[in-house]
């Protein structure tokens, strides 16, 4: 079975501009969560999308959203890029909303000049 | 509010030493999980175990081996005979299990830096 798989791997933006990241989750899973992980930081929880609806939401500004399609791949959208996003942004998918068996990708890396 | 706290931001060590890696936590909720993560440099999160808050055993998994104290609010993870393959930050991470945790979040520490030296 495939893993979580992130695209892209790396990224540079300009300050204010808009960009989109996605993730493909795990077969079968049917939860994606997204993360935000600045450098020398643990992974902060920005939000869930559980059957293509938003399912929970960390202390993050409305110019971070996300989508979930029907065949539970996520995008995260993050708008007005600010120099303070440049971070890793990391997927996660699990089987059901209430399952605590998380499987990582493996990130994409978003440089914010 | 949870809120995972790992003391230690960086431990250097030469191989073949035992190594405790520390993870203090707080919850309110009497239901949870407790985690430990392994981020190689390549970026992604590799799960090494998951606890409930009612499984107070210890865990022995080949060279690791796990430590879980409700009364300390403590889950330390510990590698016996470390490797230079150890290498990698590891992460302590909380989820509550309660309907106000919307989404299961996952809340993180800051990580300890393992560094094992041939």
């Amino acid at each position: 079975e495939t893993g979580v798989t992130q695209s892209p791997t790396h990224l540079i933006k300009t300050r204010g501009q808009q960009v989109t990241l996605r993730c493909s989750s795990q077969s079968g899973h049917n939860t994606v969560s997204w993360y935000q992980q600045a450098l020398g930081q643990g992974p902060q929880f920005i939000f869930q999308y559980y059957r293509e609806e938003e399912n929970g939401r960390g202390n993050f500004p409305p110019r971070f959203s996300g989508l979930q399609f029907p065949n539970y791949s996520s995008e995260l959208n993050v708008n007005a890029l600010e120099l303070d996003d440049s971070a890793l942004y990391l997927c996660a998918s699990s089987l059901e909303r209430r399952d605590y068996g998380y499987t990582f990708g493996s990130g994409t890396r978003l440089t914010v000049v | 509010a949870q809120k995972v706290t790992q003391a230690q931001t960086e431990i250097s060590v030469v191989e073949k030493e035992d190594v405790t890696l520390d993870c203090v936590y707080e919850t309110r909720d009497t239901t949870y999980y407790l985690f430990w993560y392994k981020q190689p440099p390549s970026g992604e999160l590799v799960f090494l175990i998951r606890r409930n808050s009612f499984d107070e055993q210890n865990e022995i998994s080949g060279r690791y081996s796990w430590n879980f104290q409700k009364s300390t609010s403590s889950f330390n993870f510990t590698i016996t005979a470390s490797q230079v393959v150890d290498s990698a930050v590891y992460f302590c991470a909380l989820s509550e299990a309660t309907r106000n945790n919307a989404g299961n979040m996952l809340t993180f520490g800051g990580g300890t830096r393992l560094m094992v030296k041939p």
